[in-house]
């Protein structure tokens, strides 16, 4: 069975450092899509970065980069110069080719001022 | 450019009654998606439409039921709601079923007395 694991329930990062978000997966499927959303308090998911499992490059999208290591099977979200609106809940998902997103448990992210 | 709508924003309902939740997807998309997100977990998918019918469908009871009209716009319908039903309940929009990124919109708070 296809699984995401996020290791970290909650993280506190003070201001402006930098943040790795952690997301592994299981897959014997050699074509998906790895996302991150963002799930403020507000609720609505807000999708953040994509990255194809045959990119061969690292995909970035402004403060956020994907830490993708395709071996490990890891996908990491790192966050840099993290700002007090980054404070939410942080989720992995997949897209395995069957057209549905698998999500894993979140991350919840507090960024202390 | 018109992102995802959802209604109503709340609602709530006891026990055996029935809902339904409505959602308009992303300007230019015609396939909707909708997740289930139970307090503290991540989404879970219930199904997916496109060309106003269900192409796949999640680990849910019959009792989820859903509709894709010819504008695209979509429902999600539960007859004999139970407490467990309570819940976020998100549509997701994408361009195409294979389309990789799905945009979400604000959700449907349920809770089911």
């Amino acid at each position: 069975a296809q699984k995401i694991t996020q290791t970290q329930p909650g993280m506190f990062v003070q201001e402006k450092e930098a943040v790795t978000l952690d997301c592994t997966y299981d897959t014997s499927d050699p074509s998906y899509g790895l996302f991150w959303y963002k799930q403020p308090s507000s609720g609505e998911m807000i999708f953040l970065i994509y990255q194809g499992s045959y990119d061969q490059q690292n995909a970035t999208e402004g403060r956020y980069s994907l830490n993708f290591q395709k071996a490990r099977k890891s996908a990491n979200l790192v966050i840099s110069a993290s700002q007090l609106g980054d404070s939410a809940m942080y989720f992995c998902a997949i897209y395995f080719g069957n057209e549905k997103l698998t999500f894993g448990t979140g991350t919840r992210l507090t960024i202390i001022p | 450019d018109a992102g995802v709508t959802q209604s109503p924003t709340h609602l709530i309902k006891t026990r055996g009654q029935q809902v339904t939740l409505r959602c308009s997807p992303k300007s230019g998309h015609d396939t909707v998606s909708w997740y289930q997100q139970a307090l503290g977990q991540g989404p879970q998918f219930i199904f997916q439409y496109y060309e106003e019918e269900e192409r796949q469908r999640g680990n849910f009871p019959d009792r989820f039921s859903g509709h894709q009209f010819p504008n695209y716009s979509s429902e999600l319908n539960v007859n004999a709601l139970l407490l467990g039903d309570s819940a976020l309940y998100l549509c997701a929009s994408s361009l195409i079923p294979g389309g990789e990124t799905q945009y979400f919109g604000p959700g449907t708070r349920l809770l089911v007395l």
